[in-house]
Parts: structure tokens; sequence; C-alpha cells
């Protein structure tokens, strides 16, 4: 089973600062099979990445994500105050799929 | 557009089942596998298996082998999650999501999307 390990646990910013979340897998994810999702609270994960760098549709073009391997990074160039929720990377290339923690991005 | 609906909150007591449902609209049902995943309070998203709604084939985790069943009824456009012997820390919001890709693609790979808007099962006595 791939173990991903996110950090940090939290990050603490200001509205329009650029935001760096690190996703670390215990072995390597095969083909950049890895997904970034955003939680809002009391719903439902929403994709944000797919494939390591891929927007989904609909995803403004401040999230960008990249890495390969075992190291990946999501970052929001300038962070709204919409986005101050928590981010799930995963990968799906083996089974079992899995999550990692999660970052939580707060206001400062 | 694509939706997944589930169904409602359930509070259950330890060693009973539980069945979730999800119902599919706005694609065909039968063209794309669909997962199931659980968020225990303050855990990380925890993958729990996923079926074939093609062929009614599944797959688990290792973690719920033996405890979980998931079905389909395509007629119905709805897939079953089922977990029995439900334990106290069972309870959590379990999410049924859809592969990216068309089974016909035999595409392994697939990221989540759509997902369900969550059910919250209680266990508790």
């Amino acid at each position: 089973e791939i173990v991903l390990t996110q950090s940090p646990g939290t990050l603490s910013l200001s509205p329009g600062e650029r935001a760096t979340l690190s996703c670390r897998a215990s072995q390597s994810v095969s083909s950049g099979n890895l997904a970034w999702y955003q939680q809002k609270p009391g719903q439902a994960p929403r994709l944000l990445i797919y494939g390591a760098s891929s927007r989904a549709t609909g995803i403004p073009d401040r999230f960008s994500g990249s890495g390969s391997g075992t190291d990946f990074t999501l970052t929001i160039s300038r962070v709204e105050p919409e986005d101050f929720v928590v981010y799930y990377c995963q990968q799906y290339g083996s089974s079992p799929r899995t999550f990692g923690q999660g970052t939580k991005v707060e206001i400062k | 557009q694509v939706q997944l609906v589930q169904s409602g909150a359930e509070v259950k007591k330890p060693g009973a089942s539980v069945r979730v449902s999800c119902k599919a609209s706005g694609y065909t049902f039968s063209s794309y596998g669909m997962h199931w995943v659980r968020q225990a309070p303050g855990q990380r998203l925890e993958w729990m298996g996923w079926i074939n709604t093609g062929n009614g084939d599944t797959e688990y985790s290792q973690k719920f082998q033996g405890r979980v069943t998931i079905t389909r009824d395509t007629s119905a456009r709805t897939a079953y999650m089922e977990l029995s012997s439900l334990k106290s820390e069972d309870t959590a919001v379990y999410y049924c999501a859809r592969d990216h890709f068309p089974i016909v693609l035999m595409v392994s790979a697939n990221w989540f999307d759509p997902w369900g808007q969550g059910t919250l099962v209680t266990v508790s006595a």
C-alpha cells in the first residue's frame, strides 16, 4: 500500500499570498497518477488536479500541480477567501487507492 | 449534469449492518465504475472498494474484505454499499464517487469525479 504524507498539516496565510502544499509518497506513484481534491466543511471532496498537473474542468488557473515519482506539490498562486479549506492528495495508480491526511489552509 | 445522490443518514447499533445507496443521473450508469470512500471524524479519506457497474465485478480494500459488499441495480441506476458487523469505529461519512474514464476504455488508473454528497452513518449503542 502506498502511504501518502501531506505537509504541513496546517498552513496559515493571508489572502493574496502563495500557498505551497506537499504530498510525499512512500513509493513511486506510477505515471503521475496523483490527484488533488478540495473539501469545504460539510461537503464532498471536489477534484482540482489529476495526472499530477492537469486542472479539472472549471478550476481556476491559480491552482497548479507539479511533481513526479514520490514528491508532488499543489500551489495556489494567490489564495482567495474561498480557498481557506482542506486539501487532500490521492494516488489512483495502484490498489488500494490511498489518500493523504490532508492540509488545512487557514487565515493568518 | 452528472450527479450522484446518496441516501440519508443512518443510526445503527453495534453488530448491525447498514446499506447506503447512490443514485446516478446525467450519464449512462453502467458505463462507469463506482467507488466507495469513507471519512471518519478527524481521519483521512479511506477507499473501501469499487464495482464495475457493467458486469458487477468488485474489488475491496483488504481492510474491509469480508464486511463490505458493493452491488448495483442497473435498472435503478443505483449503486449500494453494505457494511456488516458495525463497530463504533465505523461511524463516518460514506461517499460514492464515479470513475472518470468509461469502463470500455479499460483504464485502471482513474481519478474520482464527481462524488456523492455523503451519508453519515453513526454506530452507537
